[in-house]
């Protein structure tokens, strides 16, 4: 099976910098995927990680430590527009190529 | 511009009814998938398909059932059997290997 763990939800300042954790233990690990999702709308992808390190795409980046099970998606200069729910999905081994998403965790943006 | 077309945005259905979902894709996608989304709930997979006239059950298939007679179509009726079909859907699209999911933007289910 599947578990894949994410605060709920979190606020931050706009301008400041916020993490967002995801633990997940899993059968196995195929990559890592973190995905935007406004309210009442589609997510988009935002990054994918399958070996260790951090990636940087602009104001956001990703972290996967695959020891441990833990990934990060960094925000930085917060902005109102990314008011939003990250939801981070991990994707197993084996030939469907589904990832398994987490609750996702809502991000409020405040002045 | 390739994308993902839900349709329609708002349904509802009656009692007893089955009502189905549209989703088409243009991205020359092979894989298509039927997400399910609850209030505070992450996507909870409904069924897949990775090739035309092929398709899996997801998670909570239940009360649910699809089709993909082409590659660019992967319909969900929503049968009567499904007891609680109130929820958001996503319907999303892949390409085999690493690439990651491009989702269609979503059809609200509600009970009249």
């Amino acid at each position: 099976g599947q578990n894949i763990d994410q605060p709920t939800e979190m606020t931050a300042t706009e301008g400041a910098i916020v993490q967002i954790n995801c633990t997940y233990q899993t059968s196995g690990f195929n990559g890592l995927f973190w995905y935007q999702q406004h309210a009442g709308e589609a997510p988009t992808f935002l990054s994918y990680n399958v070996l260790d390190g951090l990636e940087e795409k602009g104001r956001f980046s990703s972290f996967l430590s695959r020891s441990k099970g833990y990934s990060y998606l960094l925000l930085k200069e917060l902005q109102m527009k990314d008011s939003a729910s990250y939801l981070c999905a991990v994707r197993a081994p084996g030939g469907s190529y589904i990832p398994t998403f987490g609750r996702g965790t809502s991000l409020i943006v405040h002045p | 511009d390739g994308g993902i077309t839900q349709s329609p945005k708002y349904l509802f259905r009656k009692e007893g009814q089955n009502v189905t979902l549209s989703c088409e894709q243009n991205l020359n996608h092979d894989a298509m998938y039927w997400y399910r989304q609850d209030p505070g709930q992450g996507l909870r997979l409904i069924y897949y398909s990775q090739i035309v006239n092929d398709f899996q059950k997801g998670d909570i298939a239940e009360g649910y059932s699809v089709s993909r007679e082409k590659k660019e179509s992967f319909p969900l009726t929503v049968t009567s059997a499904q007891k609680n079909p109130t929820a958001f859907y996503l319907c999303a699209s892949a390409n085999r290997g690493n690439q990651p999911q491009h989702f269609g933007d979503g059809t609200r289910l509600s009970i009249l």
